[in-house]
C-alpha cells in the first residue's frame, strides 16, 4: 500500500538554526499538510497546501515556517531560527481530495531543539 | 473554533473485554471522522473513516459510529487483545484540516 514518507526520523538542531523536514507524499495525491505534536498534548494543524500555494494555515504557522513543493515528489518544512518550543514530533499528511477523503500521515519526525 | 474531547482519558481493561472510546466535538459541520491508533513515539495508523453522511464504519473487531447532530463519535472495539494497547485518537475533518482530539491511553492486560 503506497505511503507518506518522511525524513529523517529524528533531527537534533541548535537552537537559532535552521531545520528543513522532508516528506514524500503518496504519488497520485494533491494536497499536503504539516500537522505537529509537541510532547503530550494534541495534534495541531499547521498548514495546507495545494497547487503550489497554502490554502489554509494555523496561527502557529508564522514567518518562522514556510512550505515548499521543489519538485514533482518532495514536500518541505522549512523552520528558521529554531527556538526550544519548536520541539515536538511533525507528521505529513497527503489526500486526493479535500473535504471527505482520508488524510494519509507518515510517521514523522522527531524535531529536537537544543 | 472546532473543539474536539475524548473521553476516557486513560482506559485499562482485561484482555477480551469489549470496550468503548468516546468522542465529541462542538461544531456538527464536518466533513468526516477519522479514528487514529498511536503507539508510544510513533506515527498515526488510520484506523476508520466515517463520511459526515454516514452512520457507522466497521473493520474487522473496530466499529465506528458518528451522530453527527449530538456531535458524538464512539470507537467499539471488540475482544480486545493485548496488541491493541496504545492511544487512539479522534480527528474531525474540515474542509482543509482535521482537528484532533487529546486521545484515549488504552492498556489491555493479559
Amino acid at each position: 500500500e503506497p505511503e507518506v514518507t518522511q525524513t529523517p526520523s529524528h533531527q537534533v538542531t541548535q537552537m537559532g538554526q535552521e531545520v528543513i523536514l522532508r516528506c514524500v507524499p503518496i504519488s497520485n495525491h494533491l494536497y499536503f499538510y504539516w500537522y505537529r505534536q509537541i510532547l503530550g498534548q494534541k495534534v495541531e494543524f499547521l498548514v495546507s497546501f495545494y497547487n503550489n500555494e497554502i490554502s489554509e494555515k494555523s496561527e502557529i504557522f508564522d514567518d518562522q515556517f514556510s512550505v515548499e513543493r521543489p519538485d514533482g515528489s518532495n514536500f518541505t518544512l522549512k523552520i528558521r531560527s529554531t527556538k526550544l518550543e519548536d520541539s515536538a514530533m511533525y507528521f505529513c499528511a497527503s489526500s486526493e481530495v479535500q473535504g471527505g477523503q482520508p488524510q494519509h500521515f507518515g510517521d514523522g519526525t522527531r524535531l529536537s531543539i537544543l | 473554533k472546532q473543539e474536539v474531547t475524548q473521553i476516557p482519558a486513560a482506559l485499562s481493561v482485561p484482555e477480551g473485554e469489549n470496550l468503548v472510546l468516546n468522542c465529541s466535538f462542538t461544531d456538527s459541520a464536518i466533513y468526516n471522522l477519522q479514528w487514529f491508533r498511536q503507539d508510544p513515539g510513533k506515527g498515526l495508523t488510520s484506523l476508520l473513516l466515517i463520511q459526515s453522511s454516514q452512520r457507522e464504519q466497521t473493520s474487522g473487531r473496530l466499529n465506528a459510529s458518528l451522530d453527527k447532530s449530538s456531535g458524538r463519535s464512539t470507537l467499539y472495539i471488540a475482544a480486545s487483545q493485548p496488541g491493541d494497547s496504545a492511544t487512539y485518537l479522534c480527528a474531525v475533518g474540515g474542509f482543509q484540516k482535521l482537528v484532533f482530539g487529546t486521545g484515549t491511553r488504552l492498556l489491555v492486560s493479559p
